[in-house]
């Protein structure tokens, strides 16, 4: 059974800062990797998506890498501003009927 | 191109009541999944459908829940006598096909039940 594993839950840094955000997965046969960003009583948006053929993937400041032999993901955001305040979830297709799977999610704030 | 669309985007029941929840997928999605996400829990898959078809409901409580996707029309999830804990947030998704592609979401609907 897929486990998405997401820590810390909670990350707060200054403005500016470059960061890295952590997703590991316990099963390594997936099809692909999903990065959403929730704002608080909102839906999904889709940030970035890593095919199980790829290493990573850039948008803007975000750069989203995979390592599947490890069961690792990590979603980099460079200059982080405060309007990157939200929750960030990672997803996992493992292509059972490509239901997802994801972690509980990492709230992170950004400090003026 | 419009995104997917939920209704409604709040829905308050009283115990024992039926909710009914809509979602529209993307245009020339054929491909809706439903996603529920309780209070302090991550989302978790309930139920694949595809126009008339039901591929995939490992994800579904077994009772008083049902999803169709009928040809015309859109998605609708229904939970008959609705229960407290089933207060959360319900969203849903399409795709082009399964395997290999992004799922776009919906914006949600929030259940409460009193």
């Amino acid at each position: 059974k897929q486990e998405v594993t997401q820590i810390p839950a909670a990350l707060s840094v200054p403005e500016g800062e470059n960061l890295v955000l952590n997703c590991s997965f316990t099963d390594s046969a997936i099809y692909n990797l999903q990065w959403f960003r929730q704002d608080p009583g909102k839906g999904l948006t889709s940030l970035l998506l890593i095919q199980s053929s790829q290493r990573e993937q850039t948008s803007g400041r975000l750069n989203a890498s995979l390592d599947k032999s490890s069961g690792r993901s990590t979603l980099y955001i460079a200059a982080s501003q405060p309007g990157d305040s939200a929750t960030y979830l990672c997803a996992v297709d493992t292509g059972a009927n490509s239901k997802l799977t994801f972690g509980k999610g990492i709230t992170l704030s950004v400090r003026p | 191109n419009a995104g997917v669309m939920q209704n409604p985007r709040h829905l308050v029941r009283r115990r024992g009541q039926e909710a009914r929840l809509r979602c529209s997928p993307m245009k020339g999605h054929s491909h809706v999944y439903w996603y529920r996400q309780l209070p302090e829990e991550g989302l978790k898959f309930m139920v694949y459908l595809q126009k008339e078809n039901i591929i995939d409901e490992s994800g579904m409580p077994k009772e008083r829940f049902s999803a169709e996707f009928p040809k015309e029309g859109p998605s609708i999830l229904r939970i008959q006598q609705v229960v407290r804990g089933d207060s959360a947030a319900y969203f849903c998704a399409s795709s082009t096909t399964s395997g290999y592609n992004e799922q776009f979401f919906g914006p949600g609907t929030r259940l409460t039940v009193l």
